[in-house]
């Protein structure tokens, strides 16, 4: 299967800064890319899509000042969370799909202090 | 609206025993409909997809089924191993509108020597 790659796994960060999450495609070619959020124990939630050389389409909800996403290449999206606080702590997971299957990268626990 | 509901949200068995796992979603007009393993902190492995015009795939110990009419999807794991304790996440692609892929809540599974 396609191979999803994040980074970082984990990050902490003092309340205020910002944080970058990368998700690259490394074995093909992703003109879009989903970022997700998960809660403890709960399912994942579709935050934003990610459209190469074009803007974010943002779900209902999510801030798209908080949550900068940045497609410059086929095989890297940036999520960067701007002016953390410690209620952006979560799991943040990407995803891009090869004939609509959805792979998923490693996953990134922030966790804001 | 889209969604997809997984039962039972968490099921705990003996090694060795057989098990079925049932996701069901609410509108017919889907893609595709997957199933992920997470072990705790980690991405989402896809272990198996079915097309909309398929009834089942197979892969290994685990056979999925897709009954498109009745909104429903059964992940089965023959003789279960300690190995395979996990949360286990169904998905459907629905084709209507945005093409967005809905997350069941999971199943967490615990299989004890």
């Amino acid at each position: 299967g396609a191979v999803v790659s994040q980074h970082p796994s984990w990050v902490i960060c003092k309340s205020g800064t910002s944080v970058k999450i990368e998700c690259r495609s490394l074995d093909f070619q992703a003109t879009t890319m989903f970022w997700y959020r998960q809660f403890p124990k709960q399912s994942l939630m579709l935050m934003a899509t990610s459209n190469e050389g074009s803007k974010a389409t943002y779900e209902q909800g999510v801030e798209k000042d908080k949550f900068l996403i940045n497609h410059a290449s086929l095989t890297l999206s940036t999520l960067t969370v701007t002016s953390a606080h410690p209620e952006d702590s979560s799991f943040y997971i990407c995803s891009a799909r090869v004939d609509l299957e959805a792979f998923f990268g490693q996953g990134t626990r922030l966790t804001v202090v | 609206k889209q969604e997809v509901t997984q039962i039972p949200a968490a099921l705990s068995v003996p090694e060795g025993e057989n098990l079925v796992l049932n996701c069901s979603f609410t509108d017919s007009a889907i893609y595709n409909l997957q199933w992920f393993r997470q072990d705790p902190g980690k991405g989402l492995t896809s272990l198996l997809l079915i097309q909309s015009s398929q009834r089942e795939q197979t892969s290994g110990r685990l056979n999925a089924s897709l009954d498109k009419s009745s909104g429903r999807s059964t992940l089965y794991i023959a003789a279960s191993q300690p190995g395979d304790s996990a949360t286990y996440l169904c998905a459907a692609l629905f084709s209507g509108g945005y093409n967005k892929l809905i997350f069941g809540a999971g199943t967490r599974l615990a299989v004890h020597p």
